[in-house]
């Protein structure tokens, strides 16, 4: 069974541009949620998707936002981009809710904001 | 409000030397309890995790983690480290439908 993959693994953005990162769960799973990592905040909890309604979200501005298709492929886009932007976005996806189950996880998007 | 807490933010130790990474919480209700590694460059994987039940929790890799729930403790443990074993890991809590929180993680270096 295939991973979670997420798309692209690299990018480069300049500050006030925006971006859409992609993220395709492990077949069957319902549940996709986008963590930002960086080594001074650690992992940070931005959103959680299952069945393409949001069901938790994190303390993050308005400038991050997500959705889930009908194949629980999620994206997750960010605009007007900051230089505190740049990090590591992970997305994992889980057959029930996150909290309640096991995460598996893509190897990330890392975002580079100039 | 909920946490999680990481104390130790790198630890060293010796190849074959036993190990103890600490994860203390603070939640409302018993949470879920998890611990995740992950690999340079690599996303996390689940070592173990504790819903219920038997309060000593066998994982993979070797690893073990006991819940008290009096200390608000999951600390992981692992009897003899191996090189490979050099990773950051991560505790987490979370329960039902709320979000998961994880601790800000604890990287460990192996030496041999």
């Amino acid at each position: 069974k295939a991973g979670v993959t997420q798309t692209p693994r690299y990018l480069i953005k300049t500050r006030g541009q925006q971006v859409t990162l992609s993220c395709s769960p492990i077949s069957g799973h319902r549940s996709v949620s986008w963590y930002q990592q960086t080594p001074g905040q650690g992992l940070q909890f931005l959103f959680e998707y299952f069945s393409e309604t949001q069901r938790n979200k994190g303390n993050f501005p308005g400038r991050f936002s997500g959705r889930q298709f009908s194949n629980s492929r999620s994206e997750m886009n960010v605009s007007t981009l900051e230089l505190g932007d740049s990090a590591l976005y992970l997305c994992a996806s889980s057959l029930a809710l996150a909290a309640a189950d096991t995460q598996y996880f893509g190897p990330g998007t890392r975002l580079t904001v100039l | 409000a909920q946490s999680v807490t990481q104390p130790d933010i790198h630890i060293t130790v010796s190849e074959g030397a036993s190990l103890e990474l600490r994860c203390n919480y603070s939640y409302g209700a018993t949470p879920y309890l998890f611990w995740y590694v992950q690999s340079p460059g690599q996303g996390l994987q689940l070592l173990l995790k504790y819903f219920s039940g038997d309060t000593l929790v066998q994982g993979i890799k070797g690893f073990e983690a006991e819940f008290k729930r009096s200390q608000s403790s999951f600390n992981l443990r692992k009897p003899s480290v191996h090189w490979s074993d050099a990773a950051e890991y991560f505790c987490a809590v979370g329960a039902d439908t709320d979000k998961l929180i994880f601790g800000t993680g604890t990287r460990l270096q192996v030496f041999p």
